[in-house]
């Protein structure tokens, strides 16, 4: 079966790292995704990681993938405001069509 | 500037009232997306179209129907037949169907029934 599994709030203080969790249960899963999503608006992919990596670092961005125990993290160094948004993992994999499946969201609100 | 756009962004409806979303992609790309957004929760996939003239349905598609008649457009139908329509409707795209290609999505549509 498909299930994404995030904690759903989150609070850290400007300029203090964030790490945003994940745990997938689907071990065929190929891709894994973030995507952010500001209020009132769309989804943006900030990154997404193959199920045959175990890191993939941009700027600011690093997410961990722990295959044994199916969890994906993404770690924020140096939180800003402007970091302040629900943050969605998904998965997807060959046997949906590829189609992502995601989790309910981790709201990351960053105090001044 | 390419990219989804959505409207309106804000519509309200009447119970018993059919209303129709409005998905347009200037990306040129194959497979659109209808998604449901509701507080507290992921998305949940309404249907899907990989290819012109043809869709299938997601996991909630009861009381919804679609079309695609042209690549740029996708159009989402939310029938009477939906009980508990309320919620954010996102839509989105991608250069082809799956793997791994990344889904770009609209600014949504918040429908309200009154």
């Amino acid at each position: 079966g498909e299930d994404v599994e995030q904690s759903l709030f989150l609070s850290v203080r400007e300029g203090d790292s964030s790490v945003i969790n994940c745990t997938y249960t689907d071990s065929s899963s190929t891709y894994l995704y973030w995507y952010k999503q500001e209020p009132g608006a769309g989804l943006q992919l900030l990154t997404y990681i193959f199920s045959n990596m175990d890191m993939k670092q941009d700027q600011r961005l690093t997410v961990l993938l722990n295959k044994k125990d199916k969890h994906l993290s993404l770690r924020i160094a140096d939180t800003q405001t402007g970091d302040s948004a629900i943050y969605f993992c998904a998965e997807s994999m060959p046997g949906g069509s590829y189609i992502p499946t995601f989790g309910r969201g981790t709201s990351l609100i960053v105090h001044p | 500037d390419g990219g989804i756009t959505q409207s309106p962004k804000y519509l309200f409806r009447k119970e018993g009232q059919n209303v129709t979303l409005s998905c347009e992609q200037n990306l040129n790309h194959d497979a659109m997306y209808w998604y449901r957004q509701d507080p507290g929760q992921g998305l949940r996939l309404i249907y899907y179209s990989q290819i012109v003239n043809d869709f299938q349905k997601g996991d909630i598609a009861e009381g919804y129907s679609v079309s695609r008649e042209k690549k740029e457009s996708f159009p989402l139908t939310v029938t009477s037949a939906q009980k508990n329509p309320t919620a954010f409707y996102l839509c989105a795209s991608s250069i082809q169907p799956g793997r791994g290609n990344e889904q770009f999505f609209g600014p949504g549509t918040r429908l309200t029934v009154l």
